[in-house]
């Protein structure tokens, strides 16, 4: 049993080139979640996806979008990449309502 | 929406010894309240979680509390083991089925042997 499953686990970006991390999960969970973590900020909420179908923002979504592709699949992009999105990225599902959220290894993207 | 703030950022204690971290949260209406230990260089795990309808819940070294009228939550660790050393983050979520897990900031405990 994989959980969820993040791709790259580490990337290098010039600053204005974009690209995309994949997240899937195989536990069937109907919310999928991404996080960026950056030294003393903790886990800061960039998008959520309560259900297959729907998206919206959270506390730091700009400069990225997000595609829920199917009920597995949750998909982040960087449309043109900055320092500041230097960070460690983690993927989360859970189901709906007060449950566990699982986490991904997480991506450390770095951008020069 | 939510938000959570975390006391203390950083925490040394002595093997043996217990560790107390705690959590504010600001909507009254979240319901649910996990903790997870985050080790250096892997993903956070859940160790333990709490529910707005109990006080309390213990899993043997480690307990949590929830005061919902002060609308803040607690983790206790006793006995502290030199593996505990790592960082520990609270969570908060509201009821709704749309609504995401919020977190606070994070402390760094280390157990000092």
């Amino acid at each position: 049993n994989a959980g969820v499953t993040q791709t790259p686990k580490f990337q290098v970006l010039k600053t204005g080139q974009s690209m995309t991390l994949q997240c899937a999960q195989d536990m069937n969970h109907n919310s999928m979640y991404w996080y960026r973590q950056d030294p003393g900020m903790g886990l800061r909420l960039i998008y959520y996806s309560a259900s297959e179908g729907t998206t919206d923002k959270g506390e730091v979504p700009n400069g990225y979008n997000v595609s829920r592709l199917n009920k597995r699949e949750f998909s982040l992009r960087l449309e043109s990449a900055a320092p500041s999105q230097t960070s460690v990225y983690f993927c989360a599902s859970s189901e709906q309502g007060g449950t566990e959220a699982f986490f991904g290894q997480g991506t450390r993207l770095t951008v020069v | 929406g939510e938000n959570v703030e975390q006391h203390p950022s950083t925490l040394s204690v002595q093997e043996g010894d217990s560790a107390v971290i705690k959590c504010t949260y600001s909507d009254s209406a979240s319901n649910y309240f996990p903790w997870y230990k985050q080790e250096l260089g892997k993903r956070p795990q859940l160790i333990i979680d709490i529910r707005s309808n109990v006080g309390e819940k213990k899993d043997q070294r480690i307990a949590v509390t929830l005061n919902k009228t002060a609308k803040h939550f607690s983790l206790h660790i006793t006995e502290t083991q030199p593996e505990d050393s790592a960082v520990y983050f609270c969570a908060a979520r509201g009821p709704s089925g749309n609504t995401p897990l919020v977190f606070g900031k994070g402390t760094r405990l280390s157990v000092i042997a």
